[in-house]
């Protein structure tokens, strides 16, 4: 069965540090996609990014960016120069029939 | 565009009642999903109606049960309410391709059980 997983429960950092969140995945299919989701307290979770298993392109996006790597199965998500409002609950997702969430890591950034 | 709505944002209900959830996906998405999230077991998924048919179902017992509507709309009900099912519910919706496009999530209809 696929599973995903986020070693990392809570993370805490100072304003401005750079901070990367882990995922590790595991599937039997050759063809697959990757997301990362946001939650805010507010509770609707707000897509981030996807990325399909044969694109091993890093990706940058403003502040974030992504490290696909699919010899390690890890698809990990790093914000540069945090801020308070990047405060949030991330989820990495795989998705076949319907979407795996991982665990989710909290991210706090105190100014 | 308007987004996923759904109603209510907060119920509270008294164990053995039941519930009904209501989902209006975006203009045009005709797949729904229905995710349960709690602090213990996270996001786990329930169950996914596309074009009015359950298209894949989570590991939830009978107690939970869908449909959807031919504008699309869906509900979720749950009957004989347990404390356990105390839960931040989660509608998502996609135009079908869900492996392919994701979703895009509803701010979710937080259910306390007392």
């Amino acid at each position: 069965a696929q599973k995903v997983t986020q070693a990392q429960t809570e993370i805490s950092v100072v304003e401005k540090e750079d901070v990367t969140l882990d995922c590790v995945y595991e599937t039997r299919d050759t063809t697959y996609y990757l997301f990362w989701y946001k939650q805010p307290p507010s509770g609707e979770l707000v897509f981030l990014i996807r990325r399909n298993s044969f694109d091993e392109q890093n990706e940058i996006s403003g502040r974030y960016s992504w490290n696909f790597q699919k010899s390690t199965s890890s698809f990990n998500f790093t914000i540069t120069a945090s801020q308070v409002v990047d405060s949030a609950v991330y989820f990495c997702a795989l998705s076949e029939a319907y979407m795996r969430f991982g665990a989710g890591t909290r991210l706090t950034v105190k100014p | 565009k308007a987004g996923v709505t759904q109603t209510p944002r907060y119920l509270i209900k008294t164990r053995g009642q039941q519930v009904t959830l209501s989902c209006s996906p975006i203009s045009g998405h005709r797949s729904v999903s229905w995710y349960q999230q709690t602090p213990g077991q996270g996001l786990q998924f329930l169950f996914e109606y596309f074009s009015e048919t359950q298209r894949n179902k989570g590991n939830f017992p009978g107690r939970f049960s869908g449909r959807q509507f031919s504008n699309s709309r869906s509900e979720m009900n749950v009957s004989t309410l347990e404390l356990g099912d105390s839960a931040l519910y989660l509608c998502a919706s996609s135009t079908g391709q869900v492996i392919n496009y994701g979703y895009t999530f509803g701010s979710g209809t937080r259910l306390t059980v007392v």
